[in-house]
């Protein structure tokens, strides 16, 4: 059982570039999720979807692209890098939304430079 | 909105003895759920208890406590016979219920440093 995978997990981008951040999961999850940490910080979420072709914003989306157009992956696209967006991605995700333990993948690490 | 403060940044504690992480936190929701996360070197994150708000007795995993004062909004977690791999980052995070459940809101963590 992989559990939530999460694809690469380092790059480096110059600015301006684009890139697109992997997330897979094999466990059926309903609820997937997005996370930045900026270094020496918490988590911030970024964007979440509840279920196939559903997404909505986080707390911090500007600059972020998702969809979700099946149940296992949930990409997160980056248009026209920034310095800003220098951090750690984590990609999550839980069965329902009724007390289940939230998985988390290995997180990507992202330098724009 | 949702905020969680961490006031402590780094916390040192000998092995085999007992540290307390501090956690304050502001909702005006009802329902939700607390979290302390561990995050070793290798960044993984890792759930180490969790506390239902609706729940008055303070859970337990091992040597890991909490407690929970709700009328102050506070969530400290209790680390008892401290052990070298237990060195980490810790975060508290609130999560609200329903369809809201993983949108955590996390703290500034607090890192733990176990000497021997």
């Amino acid at each position: 059982n992989a559990g939530v995978t999460q694809t690469p997990k380092f790059r480096i981008l110059k600015i301006g570039q684009s890139m697109t951040l992997q997330c897979t999961q094999d466990m059926n999850h309903n609820y997937m999720y997005w996370y930045r940490q900026d270094p020496g910080m918490g988590l911030k979420l970024i964007y979440y979807s509840v279920g196939a072709g559903i997404t909505d914003k986080g707390e911090v989306p500007n600059g972020y692209n998702v969809s979700r157009s099946t149940t296992e992956d949930f990409p997160l696209r980056l248009e026209l890098a920034a310095p800003s967006q220098t951090s750690v991605y984590f990609c999550a995700s839980t069965w329902t939304a009724t007390n289940e333990k939230l998985f988390f993948g290995s997180g990507t690490q992202l330098s724009v430079l | 909105a949702q905020t969680v403060t961490q006031s402590q940044p780094e916390m040192s504690v000998q092995e085999a003895e007992t540290v307390t992480l501090s956690c304050t936190y502001d909702t005006s929701e009802s329902n939700y759920y607390l979290f302390w996360y561990k995050q070793p070197p290798s960044r993984q994150m890792i759930l180490v208890i969790r506390q239902e708000a609706y729940k008055q007795q303070n859970a337990t995993e091992n040597r890991f406590s909490v407690n929970f004062q709700k009328a102050a909004k506070s969530f400290s977690l209790k680390i008892s016979d401290s052990q070298l791999g237990d060195t980490a980052m810790y975060f508290c995070a609130l999560g609200l219920g329903g369809t809201s459940y993983g949108k955590l809101t996390f703290g500034q963590g607090t890192i733990l440093t176990v000497h021997p």
